[in-house]
């Protein structure tokens, strides 16, 4: 079975601070890929990164930049110079073979000025 | 390129009723996707389609929920008779894959907020 936990309920910064998002996943697949995702208020769950599981390299984008340690079955979300707008729910997400995706329960961030 | 939409987007029913819920993939997405979203969690799958066909329902509760994508193109989810245990948020998503290929990400629509009274 897999799973992803999300251990940070909620979080919340002033507008500038650096944030990390902590996501732990357990799976029995040898190959599977990882995901997060945006939930604004509105609902709608937005696509920020998918990585597979023979790639840890770090990837960066713009303030966003994302951390996968396979030794500690982490795939952590960093957001640099945090600003109000990145508010929202974000949501780490597992699949293996079979295009089902396993999603945490989300942290919400709150980023106040 | 238009994304996925939904309706209604909100809905308000009293428990014993009936409600169906739409959704329209982005244009060219094969594969198609119900979620059922409950407060404070995470989505869950409740089916997915590969063109026309249900190649996973097994998380849909099939005493009462039924769905269909007869022309590969959108889709609807039913609910009858709906529960209270039913309030949720029901998002519909799409990509476009082949075979158990994961490498497509999955594009969401802003979902249809039920409520069952």
């Amino acid at each position: 079975a897999q799973k992803v936990t999300q251990a940070q309920t909620e979080i919340s910064v002033v507008e500038k601070e650096d944030v990390t998002l902590d996501c732990v996943y357990e799976t029995r697949d040898t190959t599977y890929y990882l995901f997060w995702y945006k939930q604004p208020p509105s609902g709608e769950l937005v696509f920020l990164i998918r990585r597979n599981s023979f790639d840890e390299q770090n990837e960066i984008s713009g303030r966003y930049s994302w951390n996968f340690q396979k030794s500690t079955s982490s795939f952590n979300f960093t957001i640099t110079a945090s600003q109000v707008v990145d508010s929202a729910v974000y949501f780490c997400a597992l699949t293996g073979g079979g295009n089902k995706l396993t999603f945490g329960t989300g942290t919400q961030l709150k980023v106040e000025l | 390129e238009a994304g996925v939409v939904q309706s209604p987007r909100y809905k308000i029913i009293e428990k014993k009723q009936p409600v169906a819920f739409w959704c329209n993939p982005i244009s060219g997405h094969n594969t198609l996707y119900w979620y059922r979203q409950n407060l404070g969690q995470g989505p869950e799958l409740l089916i997915r389609y590969e063109n026309e066909e249900a190649v996973d329902d097994s998380q849909l509760p099939k005493d009462r929920f039924s769905a269909e994508r007869l022309k590969g193109v959108d889709s609807t989810l039913k609910i009858q008779p709906a529960e209270l245990g039913d309030s949720a948020v029901y998002l519909c998503a799409s990509s476009l894959e082949f075979g158990r290929n994961p490498l497509y990400e999955q594009y969401f629509g802003p979902g249809t907020r039920l409520t069952v009274t």
